[in-house]
C-alpha cells in the first residue's frame, strides 16, 4: 500500500462551478478525515467517516460542502457553488478505528477559484 | 477549549543546534499528541507522537516532552539540519485532531 492518495493534486475552477475531490485512503484503515489548509495555517478539521458513516461536520461547514464514503472505501468531497474564499488545500487522512492513533495524510488537492 | 496553541510562530536556528517548539491546550479529553511535519506544497507526514500516560517519547533526534499537570508539550529537536527546515504542526487528539497555528523552522548552516 502507498499511503493515501488524492486525487486530483490541482484543481483550477471559476466561481460558481462545482468540484469533486476524491481519496483513497490507507486500505486497513476504517477513519477518513477531511480537512481544509490556508497558507500559513494550521489544517482545520471539515469532517470524517468511521466506515461509510460520517460521524462528524465541522459547523464553520458550509452546506455547500458535502462528504460521502459509499462502502467504507474511497471517499469524495464536493464543494458546489465555489467561491474565491474557497481556495485552499485540502487534505484527506486516515487512521485505523479509533482516533487516537496515527492518521496519515495525503498529498492534498490544491483548489483555486477564479 | 478546543484549541491548540503552538509557539513560536517562527524559528531560525543553526545546524548542529537544538530547535524547540511547544504547545499548550486545554481540553482533558484530548489523549493523544502527535506532531508533523510538512513541506511546501505536501501534505503533513507524521513525525512522532506520546499519549499523556508518558512524560517523554525520543525517536532519533527528535523528542517529545509532555507535561500532563500543565498540559503542555514540546518538541525538542537536537542537532538541527538544513533538512529539518520545515513547517511544524502540534496537534491534539480526541475522535479527530486539532492542529496548532505551526511553526516555521528554518536551519542555517
Amino acid at each position: 500500500d502507498t499511503g493515501v492518495s488524492q486525487d486530483p493534486r490541482h484543481k483550477i475552477t471559476k466561481r460558481g462551478q462545482n468540484v469533486t475531490f476524491r481519496c483513497d485512503p490507507i486500505s486497513e484503515h476504517n477513519r477518513l478525515y477531511w480537512y481544509r489548509q490556508t497558507l500559513g495555517q494550521g489544517p482545520e478539521f471539515l469532517t470524517y467517516f468511521q466506515n461509510e458513516a460520517q460521524l462528524e461536520k465541522s459547523r464553520l461547514l458550509s452546506d455547500r460542502f458535502s462528504a460521502e464514503r459509499p462502502k467504507g472505501s474511497f471517499s469524495t468531497l464536493e464543494i458546489q457553488r465555489t467561491e474565491q474564499g474557497d481556495s485552499a488545500m485540502y487534505l484527506c487522512a486516515s487512521s485505523e478505528w479509533t482516533g487516537n492513533t496515527e492518521a496519515f495524510f495525503g498529498q492534498g488537492t490544491r483548489l483555486t477559484v477564479v | 477549549q478546543q484549541q491548540v496553541k503552538q509557539s513560536p510562530q517562527s524559528l531560525i536556528v543553526q545546524k548542529g543546534g537544538i530547535s524547540i517548539i511547544n504547545c499548550a491546550y486545554e481540553n482533558t479529553a484530548f489523549d493523544y499528541f502527535p506532531w508533523y511535519q510538512q513541506f511546501p506544497g505536501k501534505g503533513p507526514a507524521l513525525l512522532i507522537a506520546i499519549r499523556p500516560d508518558v512524560s517523554e517519547k525520543k525517536e532519533g533526534r527528535f523528542t517529545i516532552s509532555f507535561n500532563k499537570s500543565a498540559k503542555q508539550f514540546s518538541l525538542h529537536i537536537m542537532d538541527s539540519q538544513p533538512g529539518d527546515s520545515a513547517t511544524y504542526f502540534c496537534a491534539a487528539v480526541t475522535d479527530k485532531l486539532i492542529f496548532g497555528t505551526g511553526t516555521r523552522l528554518q536551519v542555517f548552516p
